[in-house]
């Protein structure tokens, strides 16, 4: 899987966009763009993902870059409850030779939001 | 909507000890992985399972076993506990694949302390 470089920690204004950038460089071209985040010690939650177009659900928006080695996961109005650890990863479609693999957690970027 | 159940939630062993943590996944989802995620970490995949099979394997100690039984349900063993392994143990779920890249839906969690 390809490596992800995240900033550690971002601020944001209660009710404006969060925009969380997120460096994929070696990503391959089979490989997807995940985001998850983890609200203090709670399971991990998924968001959103995406391959090469931007992607939009009711949680958030993600951008990938034309030549793919750069994301942003965004956050339209962010809430205090957004304050989380946000994890970019960048996987194979999870099953591969009939298997399931695992998500490997980098660093991520620690989000807080501001009242 | 259902979510991955696990039990216990809270567990205390001493050191040497054995002990066993079980997770329910969502109803029809046949995958099962395994995280770590120590004080102060970021999740560590452990193993996978698909269709009670063993499918991806991370970092999970060989004093750990896991398997995945018939209707699904998956347990992780662990035996002559160490200090280091107080940590949460997160179980995540993913549905059947039919085509392309599935999300994780994740417990949460089993807080295990060994003393």
């Amino acid at each position: 899987d390809a490596k992800t470089t995240q900033p550690p920690s971002m601020d944001c204004a209660e009710g404006r966009a969060a925009n969380l950038p997120c460096n994929h460089s070696t990503i391959s071209g089979n490989e997807y763009v995940y985001w998850y985040r983890q609200i203090h010690s709670q399971g991990p939650q998924y968001i959103i993902h995406g391959l090469k177009n931007n992607e939009t659900n009711e949680m958030a928006s993600l951008i990938i870059t034309e030549d793919r080695k750069s994301s942003t996961l965004i956050l339209p109005h962010a809430t205090l409850r957004d304050t989380a650890v946000y994890y970019c990863i960048v996987t194979e479609t999870m099953y591969s030779g009939g298997g399931a693999d695992g998500l490997t957690f980098g660093k991520g970027t620690h989000l807080i939001i501001q009242p | 909507a259902a979510g991955v159940i696990q039990s216990p939630r809270h567990l205390i062993k001493e050191k040497r000890e054995t002990a066993t943590l079980k997770c329910y996944p969502i109803p029809r989802h046949d995958t099962v992985y395994w995280y770590q995620q120590g004080p102060g970490q970021d999740p560590q995949f452990l193993i996978s399972f698909y269709e009670k099979m063993q499918s991806d394997k991370g970092s999970i100690p060989d004093r750990f076993s896991a398997q995945q039984f018939s209707d699904y349900h998956s347990e992780l063993n662990m035996s002559s506990l160490e200090l280091g392994d107080s940590a949460l143990y997160f179980c995540a779920s993913s549905p059947p694949p039919v085509m392309g890249p599935y999300e994780q839906y994740f417990g949460p969690g089993t807080r295990l302390t060994v003393t």
